[in-house]
């Protein structure tokens, strides 16, 4: 099955300044990955999501790179505030209602004002 | 974007005793739904694939006489935790994947606590 590592753990940024989480997955496969904000007792919210045949999507200060080659994509959140602290997961999965994800560890991402 | 709506948010038990939670898909029909657990400080974890009208199936590991899974229309699954102990105190959630993309919805997640 599809195993997702996620780095960093955990992750400080001044605000304003960018930060980048990096996950590898394991099943050449997969063509969907998804990231998730989740708040403390919140459910995980998609922000950003990219599927195999894009290599780069932007969606304002947020943007996600995919290389299908190494298996791995990253997240790229720039000009940080205090309101982006959260944990963040990438997951990977293949498209489709009855297709399971596959999530990474997560990353605690703190924003210093 | 689709709705998916799980309940109780919060549930505290006796040990020993059964508790459900429900997972309702609001907007759309959900052949499949997903149920995740997900201890303090980790990432979530499948249990079990829900189907509708057929038997759930269960990552391993997973007891499925504890953990019980009933996806009795296309708008519903319920997990029914038996006979809880202190070790199943958690938090659940649901999922369910839209047609076409798939993109993944959660519900509002069950914080389970045991006593």
């Amino acid at each position: 099955g599809e195993n997702v590592e996620q780095h960093p753990s955990t992750l400080s940024v001044q605000e304003g300044d960018s930060a980048v989480i990096k996950c590898t997955y394991s099943d050449s496969a997969s063509n969907y990955f998804p990231w998730y904000k989740q708040e403390l007792g919140k459910r995980p919210q998609l922000i950003i999501d990219i599927r195999s045949n894009v290599g780069e999507k932007k969606d304002q200060r947020i943007a996600v790179t995919l290389n299908k080659t190494a298996k791995h994509f990253s997240l790229h959140i720039t000009e940080t505030q205090p309101e982006d602290s959260a944990v963040y997961f990438c997951a990977a999965s293949l498209s489709g209602s009855a297709r399971q994800l596959t999530f990474g560890s997560g990353t605690q991402l703190t924003v210093l004002p | 974007g689709a709705v998916v709506s799980q309940h109780p948010s919060w549930v505290i038990c006796k040990s020993g005793t059964s508790v459900k939670i429900e997972c309702r898909s609001l907007d759309f029909q959900a052949t499949t739904m997903f149920w995740y657990r997900q201890f303090p400080k980790q990432s979530l974890m499948l249990m079990a694939t829900s189907n509708e009208g057929s038997k759930a199936t269960y990552e391993q590991g997973v007891e499925k006489d504890k953990f019980l899974i009933n996806h009795a229309s296309l708008t519903l699954s319920t997990l029914t935790v038996t006979s809880a102990h202190p070790e199943d105190s958690s938090f659940y959630i649901c999922s369910a994947r839209g047609w076409g993309e798939g993109e993944a919805f959660f519900g509002q997640g069950t914080r389970l606590t045991v006593v």
